[in-house]
């Protein structure tokens, strides 16, 4: 079976601070792929990134980090000088050999201005 | 544009009634999944197809039933609504499976049984 845990539930920050969104995950599968979804209060599932088990490469993407380590089974989520529209519920997600997408229960940012 | 719609995008039912949501696409992708979207639950499996007439159940099947007669289609039933079924409801389409090339969602279905 396999499991995403996502510890942090609610996190509130003051623009242009740093956060940091945790993700564990759990899987015997040896191929297998990581995601990481935004949902806006408008409620769409946004894309952000997909990382496969092979490739622990970090990642930038402007504002946005991931730290994926295989040692600790983590696919960490930064997101440097937090901006308003930043606030959302974010999801970490994980597929393998059984196709089926599984979710964490998602964190809820909130950016004060 | 997207390729994948959800009808409806919003229903009020009464317990005990059958609902169908329906999910369509237009990508010709071989999988497809329906999800449950609930506070403090994230987004779970309710079931999913890898082909017409291929399906099987995710963590939550209970109550619900799905059929796929055509590529294009994968519709989940409510065979007698209850209230804890009141939830936002996620179709999403996979060509492969997910891994390679990600998933796309629908826009969601958000259902109420009063």
């Amino acid at each position: 079976a396999q499991k995403v845990t996502q510890a942090q539930t609610e996190i509130s920050v003051v623009e242009k601070e740093d956060v940091t969104l945790d993700c564990v995950y759990e899987t015997r599968d040896t191929t297998y792929y990581l995601f990481w979804y935004k949902q806006p209060p408008s409620g769409e599932l946004v894309f952000l990134i997909r990382r496969n088990s092979f490739d622990e490469q970090n990642e930038i993407s402007g504002r946005y980090s991931w730290n994926f380590q295989k040692s600790t089974s983590s696919f960490n989520f930064t997101i440097t000088a937090s901006q308003v529209v930043d606030s959302a519920v974010y999801f970490c997600a994980l597929t393998g050999a059984n196709s089926k997408l599984t979710f964490g229960k998602g964190i809820t940012l909130s950016v004060r201005p | 544009d997207a390729g994948i719609t959800q009808s409806p995008r919003h229903k009020v039912t009464e317990t005990g009634t059958p609902v169908t949501l329906r999910c369509h696409q237009t990508e010709n992708h071989r999988y497809m999944y329906w999800y449950r979207q609930d506070p403090g639950h994230g987004l779970r499996l309710i079931h999913y197809s890898y082909g017409v007439k291929d399906t099987d159940k995710g963590e939550v099947s209970d109550g619900y039933s799905v059929s796929r007669s055509k590529t294009e289609d994968f519709l989940l039933t409510l065979e007698s609504a209850t209230s804890s079924q009141t939830s936002v409801y996620f179709c999403a389409i996979s060509e492969f499976g997910g891994g390679t090339e990600g998933y796309t969602f629908g826009s969601g279905t958000r259902l109420t049984v009063v």
